[in-house]
């Protein structure tokens, strides 16, 4: 168990439909990062939250967006889904922002949309 | 942009061989380099690290990797594998900021 976690671990929805994926960090971990993976994109980084302020964004799509709360949890919100977005979305946090200290994964959550 | 780079998608050893996964990056920098492992219906686990105090790192479940700047390459190894190691395995370099770059990923069959 890595401390970090994740809500739900599956999701079923439409295309066209909206969802948020919930992240809790580790005890103390300022630092949350979203990646996806997928069959053909293997995984990719998406986006990174240091206390609270976007730090970093990699390949996230437009109708996708996130943020990090006071309580430094953070969401996903996937709108306007397509087929292509299926795939396990993870969240991981670290205690810096920088640097060497690694980062710790949560189990994922899988979205099928239909 | 730093970039890492696993050979072999697949890799299929006998329990109780030695088990190499290769992985060779790309940085114009010093890198900080990883390797993850992930089960099956499971996230990512930290296996070891490199952060240019030691070129030969040693991690969980005795796995090592070791550094070799003249090579590009952070190789992961394990003398005798177990059925338990069956999993993907990822090399991952950090990038501009924090965020991680994977590879494409190793699944690691152990033949009984």
């Amino acid at each position: 168990d890595s401390g970090v976690t994740q809500t739900p671990k599956h999701l079923i929805t439409a295309t066209g439909q909206r969802v948020t994926l919930r992240c809790s960090p580790r005890s103390g971990d300022l630092s949350v990062y979203w990646y996806q993976q997928s069959l053909d994109q293997g995984l990719q980084f998406l986006i990174q939250y240091y206390n609270g302020e976007e730090r970093a964004k990699g390949n996230i799509l437009e109708r996708f967006s996130a943020q990090q709360f006071p309580d430094l949890h953070s969401e996903l919100n996937l709108s306007s889904l397509e087929l292509g977005d299926s795939a396990l979305y993870f969240c991981a946090s670290s205690v810096a922002l920088a640097g060497a200290n690694e980062q710790y994964f949560g189990p994922g959550t899988r979205l099928t949309v239909t | 942009a730093q970039s890492v780079t696993q050979l072999g998608s697949h890799v299929s050893v006998s329990e109780g061989a030695l088990v190499l996964l290769r992985c060779n990056y790309s940085s114009s920098v010093p890198p900080y380099l990883f390797w993850y492992v992930q089960y099956p219906n499971q996230g990512l686990q930290l296996l070891l690290k490199y952060t240019s105090a030691a070129t030969l790192v040693k991690g969980i479940n005795g796995f090592e990797a070791e550094f070799k700047k003249s090579e590009t390459s952070f190789h992961l190894t394990k003398p005798s594998a177990h059925m338990s190691d069956a999993a993907e395995y990822f090399c991952a370099v950090r990038n501009s900021g924090s965020r991680l770059t994977f590879g494409e990923g190793t699944q690691l069959t152990v033949n009984p």
